[in-house]
């Protein structure tokens, strides 16, 4: 079956960039979505078809997606954007969306 | 405004029946697709399945078919996830999303609906 692999957990001083990944055979011939989801709370779309931000969310989010990894980067990184990051893909073959396993993004 | 209105949270136990509901109002429901997401406490988001409004079309997740039943009610703009027998494992947080394309990113979630199974 499909499977999107993230890095369980990223760490990053506030100011700096942190990056997450989103990884699998080809990933780069779909389009990835991102969503971030702070606790108790429904997830929010941040990163739309692969780099693409939905109105609201701030400039410092940016995505790409080639060969076999996609990317989330949140530039000058501030407390409240500690929460759990989610890739997604549709999977055309066998017709589902496929989720990754989350990033949790500590501040430190 | 778009919304997605989910029902209340429900307590049940092992072996029993249950239907939660997702209500959409301020698109047009027919044209999106309605997904469900299980979040088990602590863990990830799972796809559980979708359903097209306009004809009813639904696809499963593999981990979900013939445990979950996932249908619509266009004329009240209402989805529904139901169980016709539940187990203990299904205690989780229920998400509905909608998107207007299946490759399409879920844009607008419900807040959620807390099912709690006791064995």
């Amino acid at each position: 079956s499909y499977e999107l692999t993230q890095p369980p957990s990223v760490s990053v001083a506030p100011g700096e960039t942190a990056m997450i990944s989103c990884g699998t055979n080809n990933i780069g011939s779909k389009l990835v979505h991102w969503y971030q989801q702070q606790p108790g709370q429904a997830p929010v779309l941040v990163i739309y078809h692969d780099s693409d931000r939905p109105s609201g969310i701030p400039e410092r989010f940016s995505g790409s997606n080639a060969g076999n990894t996609a990317t989330l980067t949140i530039s000058r990184v501030e407390a409240g954007d500690e929460a759990d990051y989610y890739c997604q893909v549709w999977d055309s073959r066998d017709d589902h969306v496929v989720f990754g396993g989350g990033t949790k993004l500590t501040v430190l | 405004e778009e919304r997605l209105v989910q029902s209340g949270a429900e307590v049940k136990k092992s072996g029993e029946s249950l239907k939660i509901s997702c209500k959409g109002s301020g698109y047009n429901f027919a044209n999106y697709w309605i997904g469900w997401v299980r979040q088990v406490p602590g863990r990830g988001l799972e796809w559980m399945g979708i359903i097209y409004p306009g004809d009813s079309e639904t696809r499963y997740s593999p981990s979900f078919r013939g445990h979950v039943t996932i249908s619509v009610d266009k004329s009240i703009s209402t989805a529904y996830l139901q169980w016709s027998s539940l187990k203990a494992s299904d205690t989780a947080m229920y998400f509905c999303a909608r998107h207007q394309e299946v490759m399409d990113p879920y844009e607008s979630w419900g807040r959620g609906t807390l099912v709690t199974v006791s064995s």
